[in-house]
C-alpha cells in the first residue's frame, strides 16, 4: 500500500516568514492532492498536482511535484495568521470505478504574530 | 459555491446503538465517499459509491457497516452497533467524475461512543 509521509510535523513560524513542507510517497504518485485542516473540522482542497515537475500557486501559496513524481512540496511566502492548520497531502488511487486518497500524517502550522 | 454538508455536527451514542449519519453531497457529483479520523491519527478512507453501488471498501468498512444513497441528495452512513473504537470524525466527500477530479469534503460528524 502506498505510504506518505510529510515533514516536519509540526511547524512554527512568524508572521511574514516564508516556510515549506514536504511529503514523500513510497510510490509513484498518480495524483497529489493538498488539502488543509482547521481543528476539528473538514478538509478544505488547496491544489492538486499530476505531472512530473509540475507547479501551482493560488494566492502565497505553491505545490510543486517533482519529475519523478514521488515528492512534492507546499510553500507558502509570507506567512499570516489565516495560514495557521493542519496541512494534509494525499495521494489519488484510481481503482474500479471511483478514485480514493490516502493521506499523510499531516503538518501542523501555527504562526506566531 | 456549493458545498457538502454533513448531520449532525457531534453525535454521541451508547455501545451498541446503531447510528446514522448524513451527507448531502455537491448536487452534480456522481462519486461519493466516506473516510474517518480518528483523534490524532490520520485521515482514513472507508468506502467509496458511484450508480448506487459501493465501488470499494477498506478493511475497516465490515460487516457494521453500510451505505445507502434513499433519494437524490443524500448519503448516508449506518453503524449497526457501535463500538468504543469507532469514535472517530466521519467525513463525506464527493466528486463530479471518476480519476483525478478533486474530492470535496463536508465538515465532518464527531461520532463519540460511550
Amino acid at each position: 500500500s502506498q505510504e506518505l509521509e510529510q515533514s516536519p510535523q509540526s511547524l512554527i513560524v512568524q508572521e511574514g516568514k516564508n516556510l515549506t513542507i514536504n511529503c514523500t510517497s513510497s510510490k509513484t504518485l498518480y495524483g497529489l492532492y493538498w488539502y488543509k485542516q482547521k481543528y476539528g473540522e473538514g478538509l478544505i482542497f488547496l491544489m492538486m498536482l499530476q505531472k512530473g515537475g509540475e507547479e501551482k500557486s493560488h494566492e502565497k501559496i505553491t505545490a510543486k511535484l517533482d519529475e519523478k513524481k514521488q515528492q512534492s512540496s507546499l510553500h507558502i511566502t509570507a506567512s499570516q495568521p489565516s495560514h495557521a492548520g493542519i496541512y494534509l497531502c494525499g495521494a489519488g488511487h484510481l481503482s474500479g470505478t471511483a478514485s480514493k486518497l490516502t493521506f499523510g500524517t499531516g503538518t501542523r502550522l501555527q504562526v506566531t504574530l | 459555491e456549493p458545498e457538502v454538508t454533513q448531520t449532525p455536527s457531534h453525535q454521541v451514542t451508547q455501545m451498541g446503538q446503531e447510528v446514522i449519519l448524513r451527507c448531502v453531497p455537491i448536487s452534480n457529483h456522481l462519486y461519493f465517499y466516506w473516510y474517518r479520523q480518528i483523534l490524532g491519527q490520520k485521515v482514513e478512507f472507508l468506502v467509496s459509491f458511484y450508480n448506487n453501488e459501493i465501488s470499494e471498501k477498506s478493511e475497516i468498512f465490515d460487516d457494521q457497516f453500510s451505505v445507502e444513497r434513499p433519494d437524490g441528495s443524500n448519503f448516508t452512513l449506518k453503524i449497526r452497533s457501535t463500538k468504543l473504537e469507532d469514535s472517530a470524525m466521519y467525513f463525506c466527500a464527493s466528486s463530479p467524475k471518476w480519476g483525478e477530479d478533486t474530492q470535496y469534503f463536508g465538515p465532518g460528524t464527531r461520532l463519540t461512543v460511550l
